[in-house]
């Protein structure tokens, strides 16, 4: 059971826009930057998003993550098939002193 | 650019002790910009952060995991390692290597994971 919580499904039209959510508390998500990761089944993990809003070089802008108090979310507009894969959150935590991870969101393009 | 490559054996037998190697390519890490880290999925479920190396040879590691894991660099071969003692069924994991950004900005911690190794699965059996 990870300290970050993410819905372990979400499901959109091509061409929409989904979010996922990802809450923590004041320990980690209150008081750290936020980063996402995609991962496709039998590769491994990508960044996609880090300092809670940032795209590093070669991520579309589809891409977008935003932070609130103990939440954060990350969005994708324009779903695309290829969109479909795992998407986990990952933070500090400072009364666990360890790097945590959300359990991880299956996007499903429909 | 960077590449980060897994290698170890893939079968240990319970009790005994499991031994990965990271071989960067790339970047060095006697650069001394970046963490070094290792971070396992167990099959089918999330990601769990095991520790991370600098390369002047201090290295933190995740509590739950403390006791059992050593984590250690070689600047001269560009690589690090990961040592877990004691291995169970429990331990039986794609076990991958990354290299990590840790520091603060504007006043709050930062860290991400922004180049990882393909992954090196590692099952637990006698």
């Amino acid at each position: 059971q990870s300290v970050l919580t993410q819905p372990p499904s979400v499901s959109a039209a091509p061409g929409q826009k989904v979010t996922i959510s990802c809450s923590g508390s004041s320990s980690n998500i209150g008081n750290n930057y936020v980063s996402w990761y995609q991962q496709f089944p039998g590769t491994a993990p990508k960044l996609l998003i880090y300092d809670n809003d940032k795209r590093p070089s070669g991520i579309p802008d589809r891409f977008s993550g935003s932070k609130s108090g103990t939440s954060a979310t990350l969005g994708i507009t324009g779903l695309q098939t290829g969109d479909e894969a795992d998407y986990y959150c990952a933070t500090w935590d400072s009364s666990l002193s360890a790097d945590v991870f959300g359990g991880g969101t299956k996007l499903t393009v429909l | 650019q960077v590449q980060l490559q897994e290698s170890g054996p893939g079968l240990v037998k319970p009790s005994q002790t499991l031994s990965l190697t990271c071989t960067v390519s790339g970047d060095s890490i006697s650069r001394g910009t970046y963490y070094w880290s290792w971070i396992r999925q167990h099959p089918g479920k999330g990601l769990e952060w095991i520790g991370y190396i600098y390369y002047r040879g201090n290295s933190y590691s995740n509590p739950s995991l403390k006791s059992r894991v050593i984590i250690s660099v070689d600047t001269s071969k560009n690589q690090f390692s990961l040592k877990l003692s004691s291995v169970t069924a429990a331990d039986t994991a794609l076990y991958y290597c990354a290299r990590s950004t840790r520091g603060y900005v504007s006043g709050w911690p930062s860290n991400y994971y922004d180049y990882w190794g393909q992954g090196s699965l590692v099952t637990v059996s006698s």
